[in-house]
């Protein structure tokens, strides 16, 4: 029973542009949302997050999109830099665990 | 450096042997969370203790255990290895109980197992 998804194992994007990661989920007591991103070789690193009581959340680059009522999440990168290519994990926190989806691979291209 | 450090990096056994993963959390952290990831998996919360004792479990199989350490440093022990259980582990840390949005989960770098 996957709880949290992200249906695109992968996304390529132009250097400039809007990289849009998406996340959907099932549980409805998920209280807070983050974001990581993971490089090869390395663990994955805290990106951003947002509490369920909220609907947006912006740090610079990065904001975080929630839509309770669809239980869907995005991530947007603004603008898009080669360095933000990595792998995003999306997680979801219910009584202090985090249950992660499968990751989607982004591509930011020169 | 999130300064969570794991040992040993990679590791390579074959079925049926016993591992030991080792984790060090970040100086004064005292929860500790393991995870897998398989290939084309996302990570799969396994275990979590907190100042030695376990707090929370997830799909940990019972071939596996863990424990923490009065010095607050953790181990993943996996026996009767198959060739399935070869994945990432990783573990991270957080200071309290609980994690969220604002008690962010840091991670190690992990270790990649490879069962032949």
């Amino acid at each position: 029973d996957q709880q949290v998804k992200q249906n695109s194992p992968s996304l390529s994007v132009q250097e400039g542009r809007i990289s849009i990661l998406n996340c959907d989920y099932t549980n409805s007591m998920f209280d807070y949302f983050l974001w990581y991103k993971k490089y090869p070789a390395e663990g994955p690193t805290f990106l951003i997050s947002i509490s369920s009581i909220k609907d947006k959340n912006e740090d610079g680059r990065f904001t975080v999109f929630l839509n309770k009522s669809a239980k869907h999440l995005s991530l947007h990168i603004v603008p898009s830099q080669p360095g933000d290519s990595a792998v995003y994990f999306c997680a979801a926190s219910t009584s202090g665990k985090l249950i992660f989806g499968q990751g989607t691979t982004l591509q930011v291209k020169p | 450096d999130s300064g969570v450090t794991q040992t040993p990096k990679h590791l390579i056994t074959a079925t049926g042997q016993r591992v030991t993963l080792r984790c060090s959390p970040r100086s004064g952290d005292l929860s500790v969370y393991w995870y897998q990831q398989s290939l084309d998996q996302g990570l799969q919360f396994l275990i979590q203790y907190y100042n030695g004792e376990e707090r929370a479990k997830g799909n940990i199989l019972e071939r596996f255990s863990a424990q923490q350490f009065p010095d607050l440093h953790s181990e993943l022990n996996l026996s009767s290895l198959e060739l399935g259980d070869s994945a990432l582990y990783f573990c991270a840390s957080t200071p309290l109980l609980r994690s969220g949005g604002l008690d962010t989960q840091y991670f190690g770098p992990g270790t990649r197992l490879t069962v032949l």
